[in-house]
């Protein structure tokens, strides 16, 4: 079965350096998200984005994030300068329309841990 | 905008015990449910989700849970728990309007079975 694919699985890094998250998303599939979720929190919604731009973002989306497709199958997520509170777990998520089905499918997430 | 509510943050039983976790919901219009459980350690893994329909719906594990529109809940179920079942488990919803909507996530209930 198709999956979405995160990568890396956990990334470290200093406070102040840019980060590049990575996704795959299943392949016919034409939305895509971003949330994360912070230790202990809940999951909470980055940002959407459909025919490449940005669909919706959460007040969390701040100049600091960015998003892309660059090559048709990647979808990255940037943090130009990171900060201790970026520290999370973050999902991609992808959908596809015409099936009448709204589900949108989880990868398993990169570990951002910000020192 | 949408809202979702989780009245037991942790949750204590003994195996075989019955559970059921509770879940509200605040949006306007027409949504889409679903339940998430993320086992300690792993990303996030589909249980249930409900669009239209029989309202009473069946996922995966031995999991059911009934969508009840004039209350706005959706609560799941399972008449008896493993220690396997062990994880948090996250109620989300997302709009059933034009466009592919971001989920909004509750707050999640940490269940915990003991042997």
């Amino acid at each position: 079965e198709p999956e979405v694919t995160q990568t890396p699985s956990h990334q470290v890094t200093q406070m102040g350096q840019e980060v590049i998250l990575r996704c795959v998303p299943i392949s016919n599939h034409l939305y895509f998200y971003w949330y994360r979720q912070i230790l202990g929190q809940k999951v909470e919604f980055l940002v959407s984005f459909y025919n490449n731009e940005i669909s919706e973002k959460s007040e969390i989306f701040d100049d600091q994030f960015s998003v892309e497709r660059p090559d048709g199958s990647n979808f990255t997520l940037k943090i130009r300068s990171t900060k201790l509170e970026d520290s999370a777990m973050y999902f991609c998520a992808s959908t596809t329309p015409g099936t009448g089905v709204y589900e949108q499918f989880f990868g398993p997430g990169t570990r951002l841990t910000v020192l | 905008a949408q809202s979702v509510s989780q009245h037991n943050h942790h949750v204590i039983l003994s195996e075989a015990a019955s559970l059921e976790l509770g879940c509200n919901y605040s949006y306007g219009g027409t949504v889409n449910l679903f339940w998430y459980v993320q086992y300690p350690g792993q990303h996030l893994q589909l249980l249930l989700k409900y669009f239209s329909g029989d309202p009473l719906v069946k996922g995966i594990k031995g999991f059911e849970a009934e969508f009840i529109k004039s209350k706005f809940s959706f609560n799941l179920r399972k008449p008896s728990v493993q220690w396997s079942d062990t994880a948090e488990y996250f109620c989300a919803v997302n709009a059933q309007s034009g466009g592919y909507q971001k989920v909004t996530f509750g707050t999640g209930t940490k269940l915990q079975v003991i042997p």
